[in-house]
């Protein structure tokens, strides 16, 4: 069965600070996906990135970078020069049997 | 987008709640979570072209159609305090040509008193 642990609950930096979101899986799989999602206090889920097991060069989005090693079984998620606006939980999550297995959540809160 | 309705509910144990769910158009495949207050979402169920498409660990009294305009319901009986939960509806291309990305509604806040 698939698992998602994000060990971190809760990080709170300020405004400016880099900050990584640990994501670590286990799957039995040879072929799956990986996504982080964004949710804020509104409660939707904002879909950031997928990435596929096979594809393990790391992507920069802006502000946002994703670190996947296969090797540790984890997809970690940096944000650079943090914003208040980031302040919500983040989920990390492994796809399943038509479905998304997510982890537990981290809440970041960043302070002005 | 993904629009849910209603926002907040409030219901009785032992009441039954309809839920709906409008996916994202051109999207055939709708899935519905649980999202207890501090977990991650929970799988419930999916349905792809009306039928059901994969089932978590969730009892019968969960229920869900979708129906031809890409609309959908879940469906909770005899709900238990443990029903209070945000739930969520995602929608996705067609699940037969692979994993797509779901993207989710704002979701509706069950209460269950």
């Amino acid at each position: 069965a698939q698992k998602v642990t994000q060990a971190q609950t809760e990080i709170s930096v300020v405004e400016k600070e880099d900050v990584t979101l640990d994501c670590v899986y286990e799957t039995r799989d040879t072929t799956y996906y990986l996504f982080w999602y964004k949710q804020p206090p509104s409660g939707e889920l904002v879909f950031l990135i997928r990435r596929n097991s096979f594809d393990e060069q790391n992507e920069i989005s802006g502000r946002y970078s994703w670190n996947f090693q296969k090797s540790t079984s984890s997809f970690n998620f940096t944000i650079t020069a943090s914003q208040v606006v980031d302040s919500a939980v983040y989920f990390c999550a492994l796809t399943g049997f038509q479905k998304l297995v997510f982890g537990t959540g981290t809440r970041l809160l960043v302070s002005p | 987008g993904v629009t849910q309705s209603p926002t907040h509910l409030i219901k009785t144990r032992g009441q039954q709640v309809t839920l709906r769910c409008s996916s994202q158009s051109g999207h055939n495949t709708v899935s519905w979570y649980q999202q207890a207050l501090g977990q991650g979402p929970q799988f419930i169920f999916q349905y792809y072209r009306e039928e059901e498409n994969g089932r978590g660990n969730f009892p019968p009294r969960f229920s869900g159609l979708q129906f031809p305009n890409d609309s959908s319901e879940l469906n909770v009986n005899a709900l238990e305090l443990d029903d209070s939960a945000l739930y969520l509806c995602a929608s996705s291309l067609d699940v037969e040509t692979g994993f797509h990305e779901q993207y989710f509604g704002p979701g509706t806040r069950l209460t269950v008193t």
